[in-house]
């Protein structure tokens, strides 16, 4: 079965520097979910999208954008890249509107150095 | 708002052993309930999830999770532990409204003994 795609798979980035990092979700999938993991660190919420609108907001820098095209994949733009934005950063991605089960990606691992 | 807690940052079983991984949730109305399974460097993979009904669920891998609402507990457990099963094990609490995010806790990170 098709899974959640997500590339780059690894990034190595530079302080100050700018990262995009891509989500395709799960075919027929209209809700798309980002969260970063630090190292030893449980995943947290950053945003999600329904249906190409934000639906809901989590602990995401203002530094941080995201959007939802209309093929369903999800785009996380990071500018002025921070050694603290060094993470795993997982999307997941569901169907529906209420509680349905989010279906994660292997994750993008980003380095800041 | 919701919360998870897993009390247990590492367990050591030995192969063959049960297993059981403790998970209690903070949440004011019908929680939605997930295991997820972490091995090193990668995504997340779901084991089981609770929605409603029947609160014994049963999962991938020989996995099995108990929602007990009286101790606001769904504890994982599995009876026979193999030792590709050593991961760093997730639980996470979800609305049963729209749109929600997951709540994750902390993470139990399963070591097997030979």
């Amino acid at each position: 079965a098709a899974g959640v795609i997500q590339s780059p798979r690894h990034l190595i980035k530079e302080k100050r520097e700018t990262a995009t990092l891509k989500c395709y979700p799960i075919p027929r999938h209209d809700t798309v979910y980002w969260y970063q993991q630090g190292p030893g660190q449980d995943p947290q919420f950053l945003i999600s999208f329904y249906e190409k609108m934000q639906s809901d907001k989590g602990s995401i820098p203002d530094r941080f954008s995201a959007q939802q095209f209309s093929d369903y994949h999800s785009e996380l733009n990071m500018s002025s890249l921070e050694l603290g934005d060094s993470a795993l950063y997982f999307c997941a991605s569901s169907s529906g509107q209420g509680g349905e089960t989010q279906y994660f990606g292997p994750g993008t691992r980003l380095l800041v150095l | 708002a919701q919360s998870v807690t897993q009390p247990d940052i590492h367990i050591t079983v030995s192969e063959g052993a049960s297993l059981e991984l403790r998970c209690n949730y903070s949440y004011g109305a019908t929680p939605y309930l997930f295991w997820y399974v972490q091995s090193p460097g990668q995504g997340l993979q779901l084991l089981l999830k609770y929605f409603s009904g029947d609160t014994l669920v049963q999962g991938i891998k020989g996995f099995e999770a108990e929602f007990k609402r009286s101790q606001s507990s769904f504890n994982l457990r599995k009876p026979s532990v193999h030792w590709s099963d050593a991961a760093e094990y997730f639980c996470a609490v979800g609305a049963d409204t729209g749109f929600q995010k997951l709540v994750f806790g902390t993470g139990t990170r399963l070591l097997v003994s030979p």
